[in-house]
């Protein structure tokens, strides 16, 4: 069965203290690997996909990776409106059937104290 | 604003009323989306659409729900009968296709039965 595993659950951490959250996978043929945030009562935003293993992608403080298993979200000196969840979640190749949805972890919660 | 939108925002009813939800997506992706999200937990997929067509539904979608995409542009998900185990976020999201799988949620419609 296809699914994505985050953790730790939930992460505090000081004001440019640099940190990583991990997203382990189990899928049958990855399509593609995406990350997303999500604020308190609104609708995850849109903030990576990664396709094969070694790539890498950079968006300001924020440093996405990918292996076979695995992908981590590299957070480097954070500042406090970095806090929100952090959602990674899969697309599986599945030949003949679903090569739509997106199968999510449950999060990982990210706050940064000034 | 270009992205996806989601109306109402907001919806409290009464255990077996029945509601309607409209999610518009941006205007040029094909594929449309359903996920529902509840406290603590990541999105689950419900069902997908290209253009009008519904190529998939979760087995998370009951026979009490029924989503619809007359014209290929906007979608309608109506749950019959709600019952209070319905209450969540149910979101929407929207994708370009032909081979680009990033998806752009909404901000999400709350439902709360009573």
């Amino acid at each position: 069965e296809d699914q994505v595993t985050q953790s730790p659950e939930a992460l505090r951490l000081q004001e440019g203290e640099s940190s990583s959250l991990n997203c382990s996978y189990t899928v049958s043929g990855l399509r593609g690997l995406f990350w997303y945030r999500q604020d308190p009562g609104k609708g995850p935003e849109f903030l990576f996909t990664l396709y094969s293993a070694g790539e890498e992608k950079e968006k300001e403080r924020l440093k996405a990776t990918l292996t076979k298993k695995e992908s981590f979200l590299h957070i480097t000196a954070p500042k406090p409106e970095d806090s929100a969840t952090y959602l990674c979640a899969v697309q599986a190749r599945n030949y003949g059937g679903s090569q739509g949805n997106l199968i999510f972890g449950k999060g990982t919660k990210l706050s940064v104290k000034p | 604003d270009t992205g996806v939108s989601q109306d109402p925002r907001h919806k409290i009813t009464k255990r077996g009323q029945n509601v309607t939800f409209r999610c518009d997506p941006i205007s040029e992706h094909n594929r449309l989306y359903w996920y529902r999200q509840t406290l603590g937990q990541g999105p689950e997929f419900l069902t997908y659409f290209q253009n009008e067509a519904q190529l998939e539904k979760s087995r998370l979608l009951s026979d009490r729900f029924s989503a619809e995409r007359p014209k290929g542009s906007f979608s309608t998900l109506e749950i019959q009968r709600t019952e209070q185990g319905d209450s969540a976020m149910y979101l929407c999201a929207s994708s370009l296709g032909m081979g680009n799988n990033e998806q752009f949620f909404g901000p999400g419609t709350r439902l709360t039965v009573l």
